[in-house]
């Protein structure tokens, strides 16, 4: 059981180049979340998906896409990164069925990006 | 979102108890509290969560006040893996999604 995998680990990427953030989960969660963080910044949501077919934005989701690709993966993507993008990625998944009360999320081991 | 206050930054010698206060004046009557700690260049990772009353278990208790403006995580014997900062977050228990709005939280330094 491994939890929540995140690939690559770390990343440096040229401006306007363009990569694809892979995260996947062994849980049989049903929502899966990207967040960002800044360094000494606490976690930001970039994109999250309630449940299989369905995505939404969050806080900052700007200059990026997501894929839920099927339950059990959901791809972070940068169509042309930019240095401000510069950051850690972590991916979250959580059971969730509805009603936050409860829910516990758990984070894979994050993805740090460097864009030059 | 209610937002939470908590200290930048605390000390704590190894073995002995540490309390991280969280301040949280606009919490509303469905608002869960939850804890969750990040450990150097590591994910978050939940800690506990509570209502009204006081809660235990294997990692810290979580003591609410009775008005629930206020929490306090008390980790009963610091050691160093506890070093990490620590997030007080507020979540709507009747929430239609299961957002996290992470502040900057606590950052527990343990001296040995």
């Amino acid at each position: 059981n491994a939890g929540v995998t995140q690939t690559p680990k770390f990343q440096v990427l040229k401006t306007g180049q363009s990569m694809t953030l892979q995260c996947a989960q062994d849980m049989n969660h049903n929502s899966m979340y990207w967040y960002r963080q800044d360094p000494g910044m606490g976690l930001r949501l970039i994109y999250y998906s309630a449940s299989e077919g369905t995505t939404d934005k969050g806080e900052v989701p700007n200059g990026y896409n997501v894929s839920r690709l099927n339950k059990r993966e959901f791809s972070l993507r940068l169509e042309s990164a930019a240095p401000s993008q510069t950051s850690v990625y972590f991916c979250a998944s959580s059971v969730f069925r509805g009603g936050a009360s409860t829910d516990t999320q758990y984070f894979g081991p994050g993805t740090r990006l460097t864009v030059l | 979102d209610a937002k939470t206050t908590q200290p930048n930054s605390m000390e704590s010698n190894e073995e002995e108890p540490v309390h991280l206060p969280c301040n949280h004046s606009t919490i509303s009557g469905t608002d869960y509290i939850h804890w969750y700690r990040q450990l150097p260049s590591q994910g978050p990772e939940y800690v506990i969560h509570g209502l009204t009353s006081n809660v235990n278990n294997r990692m810290a208790s979580l003591a609410i006040a009775e008005d629930r403006k206020s929490s306090t995580l008390i980790l009963h014997r610091a050691t160093l893996r506890d070093a990490a900062v620590y997030y007080c977050i507020l979540r709507d228990g009747g929430g239609a999604t299961n957002k996290l709005i992470f502040g900057t939280g606590t950052l527990l330094a343990v001296q040995p």
